[in-house]
């Protein structure tokens, strides 16, 4: 069965250091994979996905993420966080037809 | 519109009354979502309607949840009975094709709280 895992429920960076937010997902086959983003008060926005080719995909906002199958995982990165990134992440899997199972979301809290 | 959009945006009822969430997509889609978020919990999807086909009803949690999509454009979530794990925010999605692979667009959803 597809599942999606974020372990880090909640992190915390100073503004201008770098992010890495953890995913990891099962899934028996090449899976579409995404990260959104909500912000408070607005709906889930697309960063970036990875359909497949090269494994490094570039987003919105000066996000990359890096799809590793050796490792199971698309973890989403940012060279140099600002205030206004702060906000809940959530991975996502598109698997089979019709469906995007998401991850219970990371929390990020940027300090100054 | 410009984009998904969701009424009402917060929604208090009592247990065991009846409520309805609309969603309004994006003109020309034809593929439409809802999905629960629970505190603590990530996306939970509910149903999904493309175009004419009959939808995929396999993640409603129970008869109480229900959801048509009237003329292929506007689509009302109805719960029966509410209880107090319903309270959740209800999320409304939409893409152009349906495609797995596909961008969605999602409206700012309805925070249902049952008292």
């Amino acid at each position: 069965a597809q599942s999606v895992t974020q372990p880090d429920i909640h992190i915390t960076v100073s503004e201008g250091a770098s992010l890495e937010l953890r995913c990891n997902y099962s899934y028996g086959a090449t899976p579409y994979l995404f990260w959104y983003v909500q912000s408070p008060g607005q709906g889930l926005q697309l960063l970036l996905k990875y359909f497949s080719g090269d494994t490094l995909v570039q987003g919105i906002k000066g996000f990359e993420a890096e799809f590793k199958r050796s490792q199971s995982s698309f973890n989403l990165r940012k060279p140099s966080v600002h205030w206004s990134d702060a906000a809940e992440y959530f991975c996502a899997v598109g698997a089979g037809a019709n469906n995007l199972f998401f991850g219970t979301g990371t929390r990020l809290t940027v300090i100054p | 519109g410009a984009g998904v959009s969701q009424s009402p945006s917060n929604k208090v009822t009592e247990k065991g009354k009846d409520v309805e969430l609309r969603c309004d997509p994006i003109s020309g889609h034809t593929a439409l979502y809802w999905y629960r978020q629970s505190l603590g919990q990530g996306l939970e999807f509910l149903i999904y309607f493309q175009g004419n086909s009959a939808p995929d009803k396999s993640g409603l949690p129970s008869d109480r949840f229900s959801a048509e999509r009237t003329g292929g454009s506007v689509s009302t979530l109805t719960i029966q009975r509410t209880q107090q794990e319903d309270s959740a925010v209800y999320l409304c999605a939409s893409s152009l094709y349906g495609a797995t692979n596909e961008k969605l667009f999602f409206g700012s959803g309805t925070q249902l709280s049952v008292l």
